[in-house]
């Protein structure tokens, strides 16, 4: 079965630091990957979105991930963290059978310190 | 801009009680989810609707049902409230079965007493 895992439930990092969250997916096949953040009283917005083609994909508010096919990894990443990217990450996969559901992994919390 | 419209934000109700959650979207998408969030588990799929009275079994639909009548409107129905029904719920939506792109609602908060 497809599933997602979010190996970190809670990540801290300083204000200008660089930020990697990890997500590692189960799948047979290429996989449809996706990273959404979810703001304190807010609803998820998709940040990026893996189909096919170039590994390093590029999302909003200056975010990135990188496919892993070796690792069955989609790891998350930033250069330099501010104060507003304080939320909670959910990785997700496209399940298989174009049914359109999302498996969501866990999600990960960022604090982020002054 | 788009928009999912989640009609509560904050429930209080009690055991026993039946409980409409409604969910409107104004995108004129073909599907719609209701999700519910738990902390350390993530969001697990209740139940989805490909199309005006069409739903499906998501991984957890036990004690809940749907109802979609109208293509912008999808509610999900506790018949009798418990405890364990106490989450956030939020409901998206989205073109076309294989994209993946999720429109989300802000979330309603159930505390069922």
């Amino acid at each position: 079965a497809q599933s997602v895992t979010q190996p970190d439930i809670h990540i801290t990092v300083s204000e200008g630091a660089s930020l990697e969250l990890r997500c590692n997916y189960s799948y047979g096949a290429t996989p449809y990957l996706f990273w959404y953040v979810q703001s304190p009283g807010q609803g998820l917005q998709l940040l990026l979105k893996y189909f096919s083609g170039d590994t390093l994909v590029q999302g909003i508010k200056g975010f990135e991930a990188e496919f892993k096919r070796s690792q069955s990894s989609f790891n998350l990443r930033k250069p330099s963290v501010h104060w507003s990217d304080a939320a909670e990450y959910f990785c997700a996969v496209l399940n298989s059978g174009n049914t359109g559901k999302l498996i969501f992994g866990q999600g990960t919390t960022l604090q982020v310190k002054p | 801009d788009v928009k999912v419209t989640q009609s509560s934000r904050y429930l209080v109700k009690r055991t026993g009680e039946k409980v409409f959650l409604e969910c409107v979207q104004d995108m004129d998408h073909e599907n719609m989810f209701w999700y519910r969030q738990d902390p350390g588990l993530g969001l697990r799929l209740i139940y989805f609707s490909y199309d005006v009275k069409m739903k499906e079994k998501g991984d957890i639909p036990e004690g809940y049902s749907v109802s979609r009548e109208k293509k912008e409107r999808f509610s999900l129905i506790l018949e009798s409230a418990s405890t364990n029904q106490t989450s956030m719920y939020l409901c998206a939506s989205t073109q076309g079965q294989n994209t993946g792109e999720l429109f989300f609602g802000e979330g309603s908060r159930l505390t069922v007493l």
